[in-house]
């Protein structure tokens, strides 16, 4: 059974313009996540999905930040304008019924 | 008290020996919780539950202590391939929040 398939796996930037990551959750996983790692700390939740509805955006910077998942089953993440302190490993998520949490392997941002 | 704090290490050990991470939470009213490993440049993936008192497999053994809020992870004859973080993972206290990651402690077993 394939994983969580995330792309692009790195992208580097220039600050100030747009980046969008994608990831295909496990089939027939109602929820995903997108959370951001930063260098030496734990996972911060950006966005929880149950199915196509975001349940929980609280910590999404949405003057910058978007997010979306159309028919409830892959999902973008939109930064724009990009900064330099978004650098980050960004990690989807996804799990049935919030059980156990499956990880892609991340999108590493370099903003320039 | 943080959410959920750990030592972030590293723990430097050698091949064999035994070693212990503990990690501390505030929610008194969480119930489950878990251990994630994250390898150096991967992502995290659950090594173990801890549901009730503790959990053991193989190797590994959590332990939940609810009087002093605390979840520990033991690991027995450290193998070389155990070097990694290890991230304490504290559910909400209702049902409605999300899982809180802490920042993870750092492994390295040394030859």
């Amino acid at each position: 059974e394939a994983g969580v398939v995330q792309s692009p796996r790195y992208k580097i930037i220039e600050k100030k313009q747009p980046v969008a990551f994608w990831c295909n959750p496990i089939s027939g996983h109602n929820t995903l996540y997108w959370y951001l790692q930063n260098l030496g700390q734990g996972p911060e939740l950006l966005i929880r999905y149950e199915n196509e509805e975001a349940v929980d955006d609280s910590q999404l910077p949405k003057d910058r930040f978007s997010a979306e998942r159309l028919k409830g089953v892959d999902s973008t993440l939109k930064i724009q304008p990009a900064e330099l302190g978004d650098s980050a490993v960004y990690l989807c998520a996804s799990s049935l019924d919030r059980g156990e949490l499956f990880f892609g392997e991340g999108s590493r941002l370099t903003v320039l | 008290r943080k959410e959920v704090e750990q030592d972030p290490g590293p723990f430097n050990v050698p091949e064999g020996a035994t070693v212990a991470f503990n990690c501390t939470y505030s929610n008194s009213a969480s119930q489950s919780f878990f251990w994630y490993r994250q390898d150096c440049r991967k992502e995290p993936k659950l090594l173990m539950s801890v549901y009730s008192s503790g959990n053991e497999d193989g190797r590994f053994t959590a332990q939940l202590n609810r009087a002093s809020q605390y979840i520990s992870l033991l690991i027995r004859d450290s193998k070389l391939s155990d070097s990694a973080t290890y991230l304490c993972v504290v559910p909400p206290g209702g049902s409605q929040g999300n899982l809180i990651f802490g920042k993870g402690t750092k492994l390295s077993v040394k030859p």
